[in-house]
């Protein structure tokens, strides 16, 4: 079966300190990566998705980077956190099909444990 | 522009009641898919219900089923007999295309508590 682990599940940092969030993914192999992040109380924003090993896009303009560098890893990273990243990091795989029935063929996203993330 | 909408406020609801939980979306793609979360206080994200668009029933998953309206653009969520269990942040979100691509967009959630 697949598993989804991110870490670490809670960090304290102080602004312009670096960030690394790792998430790797077990079970499957070629699969779809996503970073998302959700502020105190608000709903899920996609910053970066990757197809493929070094293949990332980026959603939204910020001060995050990802990586990809091997197939079943995924690392959201920062030079210089801002008080605005702080929030709820949250990594998720999906298939590559699209079609009826098997959950992983609908698009579904399977997501990691989370990180929290407070910028002091 | 928001793809998917979720306005209703925090709503407490009584075991054993129904509740249903309002999403309506935004696409112009023909083809899109339409999920169902649940973030408990831990944060996880727990998958509840999918619906295609292209389903014509409605998607039924033990307690949740899913008010699929697709000439009004809504997705809402029904929780059957409801359990404390419940209390929880609910999302609906969707994938539009057949890219492969598999990005969801979501909305800002429901919050739910079931009191007993």
């Amino acid at each position: 079966s697949q598993t989804i682990h991110q870490w670490p599940a809670t960090l304290v940092q102080p602004v312009g300190s670096p960030l690394s969030l790792e998430c790797t993914v077990e079970g499957t192999s070629n699969p779809n990566l996503y970073w998302y992040r959700q502020a105190a109380g608000r709903g899920l924003q996609l910053l970066f998705y990757s197809v493929g090993i070094g293949q990332i896009s980026s959603e939204v303009p910020q001060n995050l980077s990802a990586s990809r560098p091997q197939d079943r890893q995924f690392i959201l990273s920062s030079k210089k956190l801002l008080l605005s990243d702080s929030g709820f990091y949250l990594c998720a795989w999906s298939g590559r099909g699209i079609g009826a029935g098997a959950r992983m063929d609908t698009g579904e996203l399977f997501f990691g444990e989370g990180s929290r993330l407070t910028v002091l | 522009a928001q793809k998917i909408t979720q306005t209703q406020p925090g709503m407490f609801v009584q075991e054993k009641e129904a509740v249903t939980l309002d999403c309506t979306y935004d696409t112009s793609d023909q083809s899109y898919g339409l999920f169902w979360y649940k973030q408990p206080s831990s944060g996880e994200m727990i998958f509840l219900i999918y619906q295609g668009s292209y389903d014509e029933q409605n998607a039924t998953e033990g307690r949740y089923s899913l008010n699929f309206q697709k000439a009004r653009k809504s997705a809402n969520l029904v929780i059957s007999a409801s359990q404390l269990g419940d209390s929880a942040m609910y999302f609906c979100a969707m994938r539009e295309g057949r890219d492969g691509n598999n990005r969801l967009a979501f909305g800002k959630g429901n919050q739910v508590v079931v009191i007993p």
